[in-house]
């Protein structure tokens, strides 16, 4: 039972280069996001999915883009990556109907933008 | 009025002591306040919520206060032990077009000294 799978956990990247973020999750939630966490600003909302097909910004959405055409993934690209990207995500998802309920979280992707 | 704001920062007691740490809102509409615990290099996981209807919710050692009027919610930790040495969020959830959507306090990293 994997719940919420998130690669790579560990990424540096130069400024200006792109990648993708991935998120996986086999509970079958249509709900799923992308937050980041920062020291002393908790976890922020990035994107968020109540379906396939189906995405909406966040509350920091600016230099990510991210798509849904499966109900188990939903990756989170970084179109040029900047220093102020440097950061942890979380990928999340919920069994609520759209998204009400408790969140399960993957373990985190730590990157680091030189 | 979207934010949470949460206190203390950091928080060390001692085993077999109460930890408190409190949280509050300002907007009215927030209608699921859960309480997500997080152990280093791990994603956040529920621990305990409460919906505005109720004063109290206890579960084990774990207790919320809600306070509607004050608008502020609070976690209190009974006989703190060194496993529950984490960092622990509050959260407030609001609906919104038909979607949920979580605002997270900034944390508060416990320490329970053995």
């Amino acid at each position: 039972n994997a719940g919420v799978t998130q690669t790579p956990k560990f990424q540096v990247l130069k400024t200006g280069q792109s990648m993708t973020l991935q998120c996986a999750q086999d509970m079958n939630h249509e709900y799923m996001s992308w937050y980041r966490q920062d020291p002393g600003m908790g976890l922020r909302l990035i994107h968020y999915s109540v379906g396939a097909g189906i995405t909406d910004q966040g509350e920091v959405p600016n230099g990510y883009n991210v798509s849904r055409s499966t109900t188990e993934d939903f990756p989170l690209r970084l179109l040029s990556a900047a220093p102020s990207q440097t950061s942890v995500y979380f990928c999340a998802s919920s069994s609520g109907s759209q998204g009400a309920g408790e969140l399960f979280f993957g373990e985190g992707s730590r990157l680091t933008v030189l | 009025q979207q934010q949470v704001k949460q206190s203390p920062q950091s928080l060390i007691v001692q085993k077999g002591g109460i930890s408190i740490i409190n949280c509050a809102y300002e907007n009215t509409a927030f209608d699921y306040f859960p309480w997500y615990q997080q152990f280093p290099g791990k994603g956040p996981a529920l621990l305990i919520a409460i919906r505005p209807d109720v004063s109290e919710k206890k579960e084990g050692r774990f207790t919320i206060s809600f306070n509607k009027s004050a608008k502020q919610f609070s976690l209190h930790i009974m006989d703190s032990q060194p496993g529950d040495s984490a960092t622990y969020f509050c959260a407030a959830s609001i609906g919104t077009s038909g979607t949920y959507k979580y605002i997270f306090g900034t944390g508060t990293r416990l320490k329970v000294l053995a």
